[in-house]
């Protein structure tokens, strides 16, 4: 069974503070893929990042960088010099091949960050 | 480039009542989800069509519950005699390979009275 845990339920943070936000996964897959997405007020998952299970290289993409260990199955994602846009829930999930090669996605709780001035 | 459509994006009904939903993925995208997220929780996965053929079934997917595709391009959930435990938000995404991102729609609220 696939499972996503983001321990952390809110965090508030002073704005241009960086902030990580945790992600640990459990699976029996050994090819997998772990992605981040942002759930803004409005609503709508926007899809941030990817990583696939064989790639454990971390990236900066603009104020974004993610740290992948799969020695210790965690997939930590960092936002530097946090801004007030940056409030929202960010979900971790984790992707389980179907039939026909689609991907069901396993999303953790998610995580509230509170960007303030 | 279009994003995922959803529609209606609010819905209130009473008990019982039968409601249906519509999702209009990316043009170019032949793979289709339906996600059920309710509050404080993510998104579970309802249902997957890749083209018109429903090639996955979550067990959150109750007989009450059945979707379509029935041209490949959009796609309904319908829930018949809704319950108040299907109060949630119905999210559609689409993907155009697998494991490539799924883009989301905004979703259609549903609460029962």
């Amino acid at each position: 069974a696939q499972k996503v845990t983001q321990a952390q339920t809110e965090i508030s943070v002073v704005e241009k503070e960086d902030v990580t936000l945790d992600c640990v996964y459990e699976t029996r897959d050994t090819t997998y893929y772990l992605f981040w997405y942002k759930q803004p007020p409005s609503g709508e998952l926007v899809f941030l990042i990817r990583r696939n299970s064989f790639d454990e290289q971390n990236e900066i993409s603009g104020r974004y960088s993610w740290n992948f260990q799969k020695s210790t199955s965690s997939f930590n994602f960092t936002i530097t010099a946090s801004q007030v846009v940056d409030s929202a829930v960010y979900f971790c999930a984790l992707s389980y091949i179907l039939t026909g090669g689609g991907n069901k996605l396993t999303f953790g709780t998610g995580t509230q960050l509170k960007v303030e001035l | 480039d279009t994003g995922v459509s959803q529609d209606p994006r609010h819905k209130i009904t009473k008990r019982g009542q039968n409601v249906t939903f519509r999702c209009d993925p990316i043009s170019e995208h032949n793979r289709l989800y339906w996600y059920r997220q309710t509050l404080g929780q993510g998104p579970e996965f309802l249902t997957y069509f890749q083209n018109e053929a429903q090639l996955e079934k979550s067990r959150l997917l109750s007989d009450r519950f059945s979707a379509e595709r029935p041209k490949g391009s959009f796609s309904t959930l319908e829930i018949q005699r809704t319950e108040q435990g299907d109060s949630a938000m119905y999210l559609c995404a689409s993907s155009s390979r697998s494991n490539q991102p799924q883009h989301f729609g905004d979703g259609t609220r549903l609460s029962i009275l």
